[in-house]
């Protein structure tokens, strides 16, 4: 079966650029959500969409947007990168009326 | 969304049954108990998730207390492959994540 696809899988940035995470979601499935897991800490909700809406919002920096797109994948774009935005970032994906979100591998960010 | 207490770790022997616990006295009457697994640093999986009655599937049950304060998962013959942390969530609609702190199940030979 398909999976939630993520890339790219790892990342490694200087501090102060720009990074760009793409969500490809399991076909059909309308919803994406990111996370963001820094090192030793639980994953932490960042932000959703809903076709193509944002549906909500967690503890995401103002650096950082996301959109999703009419094929229903997302990106998650961070600017002016910090030491600080080291982590791990999962996708995602459920179906609205389905009951389980599905995780990508997550994509692992590494700011120097 | 209704927080959720676990305790930090637990370990158990192998092919015998992991229990863990979690509490959740404040959830609502709408919101669902969801379990998810993380094993290092891979992306959260989906276990078993229930309302009101117990439930099972292949990979575990979910025992839930008659006043839904407190939930128990069920790991029938843990193996070391089920060596990970276990999140317990209380969702609400199809929204957000509120990952706690989890259990640490270490699984011993």
């Amino acid at each position: 079966a398909a999976g939630v696809i993520q890339s790219p899988r790892h990342l490694i940035k200087e501090k102060r650029e720009t990074a760009t995470l793409k969500c490809y979601p399991i076909p059909r499935h309308d919803t994406v959500y990111w996370y963001q897991q820094g090192p030793g800490q639980d994953p932490q909700f960042l932000i959703s969409f809903y076709e193509k809406m944002q549906s909500d919002k967690g503890s995401i920096p103002d650096r950082f947007s996301a959109q999703q797109f009419s094929d229903y994948h997302s990106e998650l774009n961070m600017s002016s990168l910090e030491l600080g935005d080291s982590a791990l970032y999962f996708c995602a994906s459920t179906k609205r009326g389905d009951n389980e979100q599905f995780f990508g591998p997550g994509t692992r960010l590494t700011v120097l | 969304d209704a927080k959720t207490t676990q305790p930090p770790s637990m370990d158990c022997a192998e092919g015998r049954a992991a229990n863990l616990p979690c509490n959740h006295s404040t959830i609502s009457g709408n919101e669902y108990v969801y379990w998810y697994r993380q094993i290092h640093s891979q992306g959260p999986q989906y276990i078993i998730h229930g309302l009101k009655n117990n439930e099972t599937n292949e990979m575990a049950s979910l025992i839930i207390t008659e006043d839904r304060k407190s939930s128990t998962l069920i790991l029938p013959h843990a193996t070391l492959r089920d060596t990970a942390v276990y999140y317990c969530i209380v969702l609400y609609n199809f929204n957000k994540f509120y990952f706690g702190s989890g259990t640490k199940l270490n699984v011993k030979p």
